[in-house]
């Protein structure tokens, strides 16, 4: 079975860093994606995880570790605009490419 | 410009009706997803394809119907069978091909209501 655990909410101030943590335990693995979903709106994609480590993109940050079945998304000097709900997401084995995803966590950033 | 279309934006329907919603891509996928958003919930797989004429159930398929006629469209049926249909409906599309993997667009997305 498939399961992905993250925070349901979590609260920041403008400027600060947070990290929004993920665990998972799934059938496989071929890979995680953290998602941006503003209220009512399309998910957007922030990162993809294959390999173990850091990846950087901008503000955005995510980490990855296989063996402990743990990622997280780091973002950093916060903006109002962060304030969204983020996904996590993996891919299970197999040739289909359907992601599994958790319930997503709730980032409110304060001014 | 490439990119996914979802429609209608909002629907309501009526106890007891069937409707479908509508998704088209022109991003050249071969893959296609319809996924289900409930309040403070993450999105939940209904059906998926990975070819022209070829669909499969996801998690929560009982109640949907789907087709994939054509590489660009992958409608939705949401069934009288389906006891609680009332929430955030996403179509996505990906690569099907592409190694490593990239990354799932989704359209903006059917709040669908039953009145």
């Amino acid at each position: 079975g498939q399961n992905i655990d993250q925070p349901t909410e979590m609260t920041a101030t403008e400027g600060a860093i947070v990290q929004i943590n993920c665990t998972y335990q799934t059938s496989g693995f071929n890979g995680l994606f953290w998602y941006q979903q503003h209220a009512g709106e399309a998910p957007t994609f922030l990162s993809y995880n294959v390999l173990d480590g850091l990846e950087e993109k901008g503000r955005f940050s995510s980490f990855l570790s296989r063996s402990k079945g743990y990622s997280y998304l780091l973002l950093k000097e916060l903006q109002m605009k962060d304030s969204a709900s983020y996904l996590c997401a993996v891919v299970p084995s197999g040739s289909a490419r359907q992601l599994t995803f958790g319930s997503g966590t709730q980032l409110t950033v304060l001014p | 410009d490439g990119g996914i279309t979802q429609s209608p934006k909002y629907l309501f329907r009526k106890e007891g009706q069937n409707v479908t919603l509508s998704c088209e891509q022109n991003l050249n996928h071969d893959a296609m997803y319809w996924y289900r958003q409930d309040p403070g919930q993450g999105l939940r797989l209904i059906y998926y394809s990975q070819i022209v004429n070829d669909f499969q159930k996801g998690d929560i398929a009982e109640g949907y119907s789907v087709s994939r006629e054509k590489k660009e469209s992958f409608p939705l049926t949401v069934t009288s069978a389906q006891k609680n249909p009332t929430a955030f409906y996403l179509c996505a599309s990906s690569d099907g091909a592409a190694r490593p993997y990239t990354e799932a667009f989704f359209g903006q997305g059917t709040r669908l209501t039953v009145v």
